[in-house]
């Protein structure tokens, strides 16, 4: 099983509507996962960090399942600016940081 | 959130030649700094971790004598591509973070650099 894994999409979404994704990770151990947002040649830039009572930043939602060992992301009433690479972040057995291939998303005028 | 500068954003070089990339953190100290690359379509691959006044620590399979990583100060990592070749190109970013007493140890990621090894 891979250490931090992702559906790589392509999700293609209408505006204005709710879209959600999975990662699901393998350490069991780890305790700190992060969303981040990718733009295409851009650099990663953090979207938010999941907390273990799940996190809620404006349409934005994230959310942590210990015993299936996934987060997930759900944004609402999305924007075409939504449109990007969504990287899942989690830590390995080691303390590093790992991150998932990204899910790609196109939020569809 | 902090800020990371890196130097260049893009380089052409042709094969056998060394390509250095410059990696700071602007407003803030970080002794500790990340440089990734990545392919395209493909997830950041963590090359290995940059130590301020000691030797960088590699991950498996990336040769060191090829990516020669300095840490002179608290606020600048050095990549050296050496005798770089086509298989190299790649987007090669770096990260610092930024503790700050935070509970999460967030990244913050430079820019990155395109490289195209002719």
């Amino acid at each position: 099983r891979k250490e931090v894994e992702q559906d790589p999409g392509p999700f293609n979404v209408p505006e204005g509507a709710t879209v959600a994704f999975n990662c699901t990770y393998s350490n069991s151990a780890s305790q700190s996962f992060f969303w981040y947002r990718q733009d295409c040649r851009k650099e990663p830039k953090l979207l938010m960090s999941v907390y273990s009572s799940g996190n809620e930043d404006g349409r934005f939602t994230a959310q942590l399942n210990r015993a299936s060992q996934y987060i997930s992301l759900l944004i609402r009433d999305s924007k075409l600016s939504d449109s990007a690479t969504y990287l899942c972040v989690g830590m390995n057995r080691d303390d590093k940081i790992i991150f998932g291939k990204g899910t790609r998303l196109h939020i569809l005028p | 959130g902090a800020v990371v500068s890196q130097h260049p954003s893009w380089v052409i070089c042709k094969s056998g030649t060394s390509v250095k990339i410059e990696c700071r953190s602007l407003d803030f100290q970080a002794t500790t700094m990340f440089w990734y690359r990545q392919f395209p379509k493909q997830s950041l691959m963590l090359m290995a971790t940059s130590n301020e006044g000691s030797k960088a620590t590699y991950e498996q399979g990336v040769e060191k004598d090829k990516f020669l990583i300095n840490h002179a100060s608290l606020t600048l990592s050095t990549l050296t591509v050496t005798s770089a070749h086509p298989e190299d190109s790649s987007f090669y970013i770096c990260s610092a973070r930024d503790w700050g007493g935070g509970l999460f140890n967030e990244q913050f990621f430079g820019p990155g650099t395109r490289l195209t090894v002719l």
